[in-house]
């Protein structure tokens, strides 16, 4: 029971180096939501899909990109990493809102220097 | 557009006292989902209370209990003689249409 699987958990890149956090859930769920949450702050809400092939922005979109090619994963591209992406990157997952709850992934430390 | 706002940044109570934590929210959307979490310092999400738009009776879970009211559009969270274990950063959060965010969130500190 695998629940919502992030890779890697933690990674230091290089200023203009670029990396994909993976996440995938085996629950079938259809929505996805990748967050940043920086040191003493909220989560902020970065992209968010409501089902395969449909991604769309959230709060704090620049600087990523996501694809959702299948229900399963929804991977986070950072491209051209700068220190202001530094954060703990959480991706989460649910069934449309029907009142089931969101079931987040561990986290993953991402530090760009 | 959808916005949750946690006025509260830091509240410091004294063990066994009770402590309100306040959310207030705004959406056009009709339909939405109301939820708190807690983040303890290991930095995990931990799911407290998940509330529809169209069930506005209060709940009462142990200690904890929550009170909201669409008419100020307010879901606050109240924890009843609290102990040192409550301390945490709190989490208010409204989803709807599928855009799930996240209010700042309050950290509570509970000292002995």
């Amino acid at each position: 029971n695998a629940g919502v699987t992030q890779t890697p958990k933690f990674r230091i890149l290089k200023i203009g180096q670029s990396m994909t956090l993976q996440c995938t859930q085996d629950m079938n769920h259809n929505y996805m939501y990748w967050y940043r949450q920086d040191p003493g702050m909220g989560l902020k809400l970065i992209y968010y899909s409501v089902g395969a092939g449909i991604t769309d922005k959230g709060e704090v979109p620049n600087g990523y990109n996501v694809s959702r090619s299948t229900t399963e994963d929804f991977p986070l591209r950072l491209e051209l990493a700068a220190p202001s992406q530094t954060s703990v990157y959480f991706c989460a997952s649910s069934f449309p809102d029907s009142g089931n709850t969101i079931y987040f992934g561990e986290g993953s430390w991402l530090t760009v220097v | 557009a959808q916005k949750v706002t946690q006025a509260q940044t830091e509240i410091s109570v004294v063990e066994k006292e009770d402590v309100t934590l306040d959310c207030v929210y705004e959406t056009r959307d009709t339909t939405y989902y109301l939820f708190w979490y807690k983040q303890p310092p290991s930095g995990e999400l931990v799911f407290l209370i998940r509330r529809n738009s169209f069930d506005e009776q209060n709940e009462i879970s142990g200690r904890y209990s929550w009170n909201f009211q669409k008419s100020t559009s307010s879901f606050n969270f109240t924890i009843t003689a609290s102990q040192v274990v409550d301390s945490a950063v709190y989490f208010c959060a409204l989803s709807a249409r599928g855009k799930l965010i996240f209010g700042q969130g309050t950290e509570l500190s509970v000292k002995p």
